[in-house]
């Protein structure tokens, strides 16, 4: 079935540092991508999407490409802050598998220090 | 515009015991999920709604949960009786319709802890 595996956590950075999240993923069919982030109390949040293959998401910063051929979508963010600390879900969605519902992985949580 | 409220944030039960959570989604939402997130996991979907239909719930414990939107607005999942494995956070989330399924607005969630 389809699934999405992410790095383990947790990731503790300092401001300002360089930030990628491996995400990689099984599917059947031909999915969309997403990452959604969880901030301390709150509801998970859309933080962006691709939806085909070498389409790039972006948001605050955060970058991720639909890499087909390494079947990866991997979250990038050149200077992370404070207050990006959270945790950080892939997720894809299978239109040809999955009744077409949100899969998601098991979440890295990011730390940032000042 | 508010958020999907969720209520209550927190439950603490013995197993054995019923439980209910409530969820109103986002006014104008048609499509209403329900998630179980366990500890160090990621959401998974118990049950999907379009307006008072359940249109997925292979995912659901039939045995001891149940779910209900009986007016396509709010929705009641309930819990009879628990177990120590129920122990987890419930998700709501809603989504404008099917087809922005991408984008689903999420609950903070209702953190249930069954002794």
């Amino acid at each position: 079935g389809d699934s999405v595996t992410q790095m383990e956590g947790p990731v503790t950075l300092s401001e300002e540092a360089f930030l990628t999240i491996n995400c990689t993923y099984t599917a059947t069919g031909y999915p969309s991508l997403f990452w959604y982030v969880q901030y301390p109390g709150e509801g998970l949040q859309l933080l962006l999407k691709a939806t085909k293959a070498d389409d790039k998401g972006s948001n605050k910063g955060f970058e991720a490409t639909y890499r087909k051929e390494t079947t990866s979508f991997h979250l990038e963010k050149g200077s992370v802050q404070v207050s990006d600390s959270a945790v950080y879900f892939c997720a894809l969605r299978d239109y040809g598998g999955s009744q077409g519902n949100l899969i998601f992985g098991k979440g890295t949580k990011l730390s940032v220090k000042p | 515009e508010a958020g999907v409220v969720q209520s209550p944030r927190y439950k603490i039960i013995e197993k054995k015991q019923p439980v209910a959570f409530w969820c109103n989604p986002i006014s104008g939402h048609n499509t209403l999920y329900w998630y179980l997130q366990n500890l160090g996991q990621g959401p998974e979907l118990l049950i999907r709604y379009e307006n008072e239909e359940a249109v997925d719930d292979s995912q659901l414990p039939k045995d001891r949960f149940s779910a209900e939107r009986l007016k396509g607005v709010d929705s009641t999942l309930k819990i009879q009786p628990a177990e120590l494995g129920d122990s987890a956070v419930y998700l709501c989330a809603s989504s404008s319709g099917p087809q922005a399924a991408d984008t689903q607005y999420f609950g903070p969630g209702t953190r249930l802890t069954v002794l």
